[in-house]
């Protein structure tokens, strides 16, 4: 299974882009690479997903290097609301023995004033 | 996307008893799947619900203590037995591949939880 390895927590001020970078090294050739983000008391909320190169929403970015072997949420300009636990997944399906999704420790953001 | 809901969305249970928890998706979908989050933890996958047969267990989860029924398309169980405060946890439910969207790749939908305390 490949697993993920992120910080354990970041700090911000308001205002400022977040890079949250995560490692894969053993990223599978089928796998996709998934990010989420949680909120106390709520289930893990989709923020966006990508395979290569870079992935773009109205949320956030995804950069992915050539070789696949890490990738790096990318949320612009953060608010107090996006204090948060996101979670990098890689994984490619649910068929059979498919490789599954497992969830790492998550990156704590902390945003401030 | 899909809405899912959960009930109850939290408990209090004594010891020795039982609790099943409903997850309610408005949408078909192909999979569905049991989390446990403990207190500031991350996720834990318990299983997989197969819609007719038997569920997928992950090591560490067994049957007979998280037995789990999906009769259709849209809804599962997921029933914690013979509690014990180490149970006492968030029980999450999640699906994904909604039937007759466009092909998807591990996004993953996720019910708010159900928050049960085992005293």
């Amino acid at each position: 299974l490949a697993k993920t390895t992120q910080p354990i927590s970041m700090d911000s001020y308001e205002g400022q882009e977040v890079n949250i970078t995560c490692s894969h090294n053993n990223i599978a050739t089928n796998d996709y690479i998934t990010w989420y983000q949680q909120f106390p008391s709520q289930g893990p909320r989709f923020i966006i997903q990508g395979y290569k190169t870079k992935v773009t929403n109205e949320v956030a970015s995804l950069f992915i290097p050539a070789d696949r072997k890490s990738s790096t949420l990318s949320l612009p300009r953060v608010s107090l609301s996006d204090t948060a636990v996101y979670y990098c997944l890689v994984g490619d399906g649910w068929g059979g023995t498919a490789s599954k999704l497992t969830f790492g420790t998550g990156t704590r953001l902390q945003v401030t004033l | 996307s899909a809405v899912i809901s959960q009930k109850p969305s939290r408990d209090i249970c004594q010891r020795g008893t039982s609790l099943t928890i409903q997850c309610q998706v408005d949408s078909q979908v192909t999979m569905m799947f049991w989390y446990r989050q403990q207190p500031g933890q991350s996720l834990t996958l318990i299983a997989t619900a197969n819609q007719g047969s038997e569920a997928t267990y992950e090591s560490g989860f067994v049957i007979d203590k998280f037995p789990i029924s999906r009769p259709n398309l849209t809804f599962s169980t997921l029933t914690v037995s013979n509690m014990s405060p180490e149970d006492s946890s968030i029980y999450l439910c999640s699906v994904a591949r909604l039937a007759g969207g466009p092909p998807s790749t591990d996004t993953q939908y996720f019910g708010p939880g159900t928050r049960l305390t085992v005293l």
